[in-house]
Parts: structure tokens; C-alpha cells; sequence
């Protein structure tokens, strides 16, 4: 199946640990990939894989995966970090491949 | 280093047609599967299509299979995405992503994203 089901909104309050989760049946097998965007801004790519950060994310993203759930935490939320989530994957049905992200995380640090 | 700049985007009456482009520099563009990936306002991403590093595999998301066409020329290192049979709900802004995945194919892990190219279908 190619969907990616997450909770829309999630609050945590400032220096507090989060996690947002992703749920879909495609995580069985390929990683999930995590996408943070501001208002009027493109995405910035966060996570990717087992649990990796590109160069200049800070330590206090992480990813985890198990079963069909892909989890992304933040551990000492910042306002700045106040932003949607997506996450990401991709399935292959017979010779399509193909794409999707999930609906999206509406992340507010009170 | 890596930038993606999009153009092309504008108003079109619904069945018209549109063809964005993405001007890469920054990096080896043969190198990379691309993608595109659009936001419909107030709403969240959607995968488009993929191009692999050489153009040898194309791939796309149900909703414009069939109408939209994705393309490549490494020589002028520029994307681009053929809009037909445009319909209001293509109405989104459509960013242009490099894929992480060089030389093998895509991973669907995007990198590097330009700021995007509003497309408005409307009567």
C-alpha cells in the first residue's frame, strides 16, 4: 500500500523530547526519510536511512524505525523548531516504482 | 554549491499545458536522479515523478500518469516537467529535488530542493 499515515499536530513544550511517528506498510522495507518545512519555505531534508543527519542538522533529530512505524525525535525541542514534518518512502508494485509522503506534522513548542 | 532554480510556473486554463524547467549547478548533474515533488496550497507534499541520473527510467505518481512528462538534458544540466491537460487540482507550487543516489537509480532520499515554481490552473 502507498500510504504514509501521520498524526497531524503534535505539541511539545520548549526543551522537551518529541517523537513523530509515521505509519505504512512500504516501511517493512525501505527506510523512511524526514523532511522539515517552514511557512513559505522548501522542505530541508533531516533524517535518512537507519537513523543518519546530512551535514548541519543538529544532533537533536534522530530517526528509528521498527515494523511498519518510522519515528522521528527530537530530544531538547527549540522554538525554532516549530515547523510541519513529512516523512517519506517509496514502494515498487511489479515494474512501478513510486513515491509518497505522509500527510504531514504540524509541530507546536509551547 | 548545490542549487536548483525553477521557472516556468504561471496561470493556465484547464487542458493547456505548461513545461517547467530546473537549472542545477553546484554539483555533477549527471550524476543524480531528480525529482519532482509539488504542494497544493495549504496542503501537503506530493511525489510527481523521477528521472534517473541518465534519463534510462522515468517514473510517476498516479494522479499525472499520462499527462506530465519528466526530462532531462546533462548537457545544459536542466530538468524539466512537461505539464499537459492541466487540470485546478495541479494547482501547487512544484519544487525540483535531487535525489541523495548517485549513478544507481534513485533512493527517494532528497537532498537538496530548489525553492519551487507556483502553477495555477484556473479558468
Amino acid at each position: 500500500s502507498s500510504e504514509l499515515t501521520q498524526d497531524p499536530a503534535v505539541s511539545v513544550a520548549l526543551g522537551q523530547t518529541v517523537r513523530i511517528t509515521c505509519q505504512g506498510d512500504s516501511l517493512r522495507t525501505f527506510y523512511a526519510s524526514w523532511y522539515q518545512q517552514k511557512p513559505g519555505q522548501a522542505p530541508i531534508f533531516l533524517i535518512y536511512g537507519k537513523n543518519n543527519r546530512p551535514s548541519g542538522i543538529p544532533d537533536r533529530f534522530s530517526g528509528s524505525s521498527s515494523g511498519n512505524t518510522a519515528s522521528l525525535t527530537i530530544t531538547g525541542a527549540q522554538a525554532e523548531d516549530e515547523a510541519d514534518y513529512y516523512c517519506n518512502s517509496r514502494d515498487i508494485s511489479g515494474t512501478q516504482l513510486k513515491g509518497f509522503f505522509g500527510g504531514g506534522t504540524k509541530l507546536t513548542v509551547l | 554549491q548545490v542549487q536548483l532554480v525553477e521557472s516556468g510556473g504561471g496561470v493556465a486554463q484547464p487542458g493547456r499545458s505548461l513545461r517547467l524547467s530546473c537549472a542545477a549547478s553546484g554539483f555533477t548533474f549527471s550524476s543524480y536522479g531528480m525529482h519532482w515533488v509539488r504542494q497544493a496550497p495549504g496542503k501537503g507534499l506530493e511525489w510527481v515523478a523521477v528521472i534517473w541520473y541518465d534519463g534510462s527510467n522515468k517514473y510517476y505518481g498516479d494522479s499525472v500518469k499520462g499527462r506530465f512528462t519528466i526530462s532531462r538534458d546533462n548537457s545544459k544540466n536542466t530538468l524539466h516537467l512537461q505539464l499537459n491537460s492541466l487540470r485546478a487540482e495541479d494547482t501547487a507550487v512544484y519544487y525540483c529535488a535531487r535525489d541523495s543516489s548517485t549513478v544507481v537509480g534513485a533512493n527517494f532520499y532528497f537532498d537538496y530542493w530548489g525553492q519551487g515554481t507556483l502553477v495555477t490552473v484556473s479558468s
